[in-house]
């Protein structure tokens, strides 16, 4: 398996564009995670996703963040209007929920957004 | 809620020597404990991870250990090589579900 694949690598935007994310998670992977990662405040979970239902939202810091996973294969993490403060590095993650534990969590490659 | 932190920001070792990682975590039902390790320009690589049923877990050249009394676990690496330096996290679940919290990270440098 490739591993989560996430697209794109970079993207830099202008100051209120829309910016989309893209995840596809390893194949038979029923939990989907989106993480944002900043020097100040470290790996923030956004909203993750069970059986491409969404689970918990809370961490999405406002209505301007929308996800969505219309299938088992892919996910999109939207931003509109984009503003300066969300440059970071946004990861995808997946997982299968084992008999023991909660599984272990395999991120992609992260997407490095900086807006200008 | 769940906040899970780690004692030192940055860990110098000598090539050769064992380090020792630590961190602090706050919710006292979390029962899952995950270390990652996160490489310059990469995403977080799961290395080891502890139930809170056990204290001590051995993997490869690693230790995971784990105090429920004080909320507090360690993950030592034996013999660390330069292929260690990178930032380590631990993470808790929150005991709902598959959340997990992450700790502030600390960046190993091994020198040489």
């Amino acid at each position: 398996d490739a591993g989560v694949i996430q697209s794109p690598r970079h993207e830099v935007t202008e100051m209120g564009q829309e910016v989309t994310l893209r995840c596809k998670p390893i194949s038979g992977h029923d939990y989907l995670f989106w993480y944002r990662q900043t020097m100040m405040r470290g790996l923030e979970l956004l909203i993750y996703f069970n059986n491409n239902v969404p689970i918990d939202d809370s961490g999405m810091p406002e209505d301007r963040f929308s996800a969505k996973m219309p299938n088992a294969s892919f996910s999109t993490l939207k931003i509109q209007p984009s503003e300066p403060r969300d440059s970071a590095v946004y990861f995808c993650a997946s997982s299968l929920e084992g008999t023991v534990g909660y599984g272990e969590q395999y991120f992609g490659p992260g997407t490095r957004l900086t807006v200008t | 809620g769940e906040s899970v932190g780690l004692h030192l920001p940055t860990l110098s070792v000598q090539e050769g020597d064992n380090s020792i990682i630590n961190c602090a975590y706050s919710n006292s039902a979390s029962d899952y404990f995950i270390w990652y390790k996160q490489e310059s320009g990469k995403g977080p690589q799961f290395i080891i991870d502890i139930r809170s049923n056990m204290d001590k877990r051995q993997g490869q050249r690693v230790t995971v250990l784990l105090n429920k009394t004080v909320k507090h676990l360690s993950l030592q690496i034996a013999a660390t090589q330069p292929g260690d330096s990178a930032v380590y996290f631990c993470a808790a679940d929150n005991n709902a579900g598959n959340m997990l919290t992450f700790g502030g990270g600390t960046r190993l440098m091994v020198k040489p």
